[in-house]
This record gives C-alpha cells, sequence and structure tokens, in this order.
C-alpha cells in the first residue's frame, strides 16, 4: 500500500543553524501539509501547498519558515534559523484529490535543537 | 476559533472489554472528521473518516458516530486488544481561507491490559 515517507527520521541540530525535512507524498495525490507536535502537546497545522503554491498558513509558519516542491516527488519544510522552541515532530500529510478526502500522514521527523 | 476535546485524557481497560472514546467540537462548521492512531514516537494512522453528511463509519472492530449539530463524535472499539494500546487523535477539517486544515485534539491515551 502506497505511503507517505520522511526523512531524516531524526534530526538534531544547534540553534541557528538551517534544517531541511523531507517528504516524498503519495504518488498522484495533489495535496500537501505540514503538521507539527511539540512533545506533550496537540498535532498542530503549519501550511499546506497546492499547485505549486501555498493554499494557507498557520501564525506559526512565519518567515523562518518555508515550502518547496523542487521536483514531481518531494516536499520539503525548511527553517531557516532554528530556535529551541522549534523542537518538535514534524509531519507531512497529502491528499489525493478532494480537500475533504483522508489525510494520508508519513511517520515524521523529530527534530531536536540544542 | 474551532477547539476540539477529547475526555478522558488517559484510559485503562481489561482486555476484551468494549470502550467509547469521546470528542467534542466547538464550531459545527466542519467538513468531515477523522480518527487518528499514533503510537508513542511514531506517525499518525487513519482510522476512519466520516464526512459531515454521514452519521458514522465502521471498520473491522471500530465504529465512529458523528453528531455535528451537537459538536460531538465517539469512537467505539469492540472487544480491545492489548495491541490496540496507543493514543487515539480525532481532528476536524475545517474551512480556512481557500484552504482546508484538520484542527486536532490532545488525544486519548489508551491501554488495553492483557
Amino acid at each position: 500500500e502506497p505511503e507517505v515517507t520522511q526523512t531524516p527520521s531524526h534530526q538534531v541540530t544547534q540553534m541557528g543553524q538551517e534544517v531541511i525535512l523531507r517528504c516524498v507524498p503519495i504518488s498522484n495525490h495533489l495535496y500537501f501539509y505540514w503538521y507539527r507536535q511539540i512533545l506533550g502537546q496537540k498535532v498542530e497545522f503549519l501550511v499546506s501547498f497546492y499547485n505549486n503554491e501555498i493554499s494557507e498558513k498557520s501564525e506559526i509558519f512565519d518567515d523562518q519558515f518555508s515550502v518547496e516542491r523542487p521536483d514531481g516527488s518531494n516536499f520539503t519544510l525548511k527553517i531557516r534559523s532554528t530556535k529551541l522552541e522549534d523542537s518538535a515532530m514534524y509531519f507531512c500529510a497529502s491528499i489525493l484529490r478532494g480537500l475533504t478526502d483522508t489525510q494520508y500522514f508519513g511517520p515524521g521527523t523529530r527534530l531536536t535543537v540544542l | 476559533k474551532q477547539e476540539v476535546t477529547q475526555i478522558p485524557a488517559a484510559l485503562s481497560v481489561p482486555e476484551g472489554e468494549n470502550l467509547v472514546l469521546n470528542c467534542s467540537f466547538t464550531d459545527s462548521a466542519i467538513y468531515n472528521l477523522q480518527w487518528f492512531r499514533q503510537d508513542p514516537g511514531k506517525g499518525l494512522t487513519s482510522l476512519l473518516l466520516i464526512q459531515s453528511s454521514q452519521r458514522e463509519q465502521t471498520s473491522g472492530r471500530l465504529n465512529a458516530s458523528l453528531d455535528k449539530s451537537s459538536g460531538r463524535s465517539t469512537l467505539y472499539i469492540a472487544a480491545s486488544q492489548p495491541g490496540d494500546s496507543a493514543t487515539y487523535l480525532c481532528a476536524v477539517l475545517i474551512s480556512s481561507g481557500s484552504a482546508r486544515q484538520l484542527t486536532f485534539g490532545s488525544g486519548t491515551q489508551l491501554t488495553v491490559l492483557p
């Protein structure tokens, strides 16, 4: 069964460094999302992406964040200058077609900022 | 602003029991509601999706109901097994500008004792 994959599974970085989290959504899916979950807290929406542009972004998704679909398969989340509070689990999700279809989540990348 | 609440926060039951997890949301203007399972340190696995026009969905030992007008959903697990131990999250799909995003509850941590 097709699944969303994410790399790396765990990323440790120093405060102020740039990180790129990678996702490969399910083939033929059209809508892509990033969510994050700080330890012990709720899963929070970051950004949605469709047709090679951002559809919507939350208050969390400030100028330090960017997303890109550099080719036909990868979907990336970049954090330019990481802060301690960026430490969290980051999940990628994708939807096949309709915006009300099931969102399929990847296994997540655990980001630790020291 | 949509708020999703899950009760109880934690639940421990002996194997074989039937159980109900509760989810409530403050704004009934939702497109659908999705139940997820999250194992420790892992991603989210979609269990059931109920569209706003539906009342319930079933998959194996799982049955989810939705009462949109009262802002409630329940997840019924029949004949629970130790392998059902996980955190169960509910999330509602809401409109956000031109996009749709999931708003999550905090989850119910379920432990099924052998």
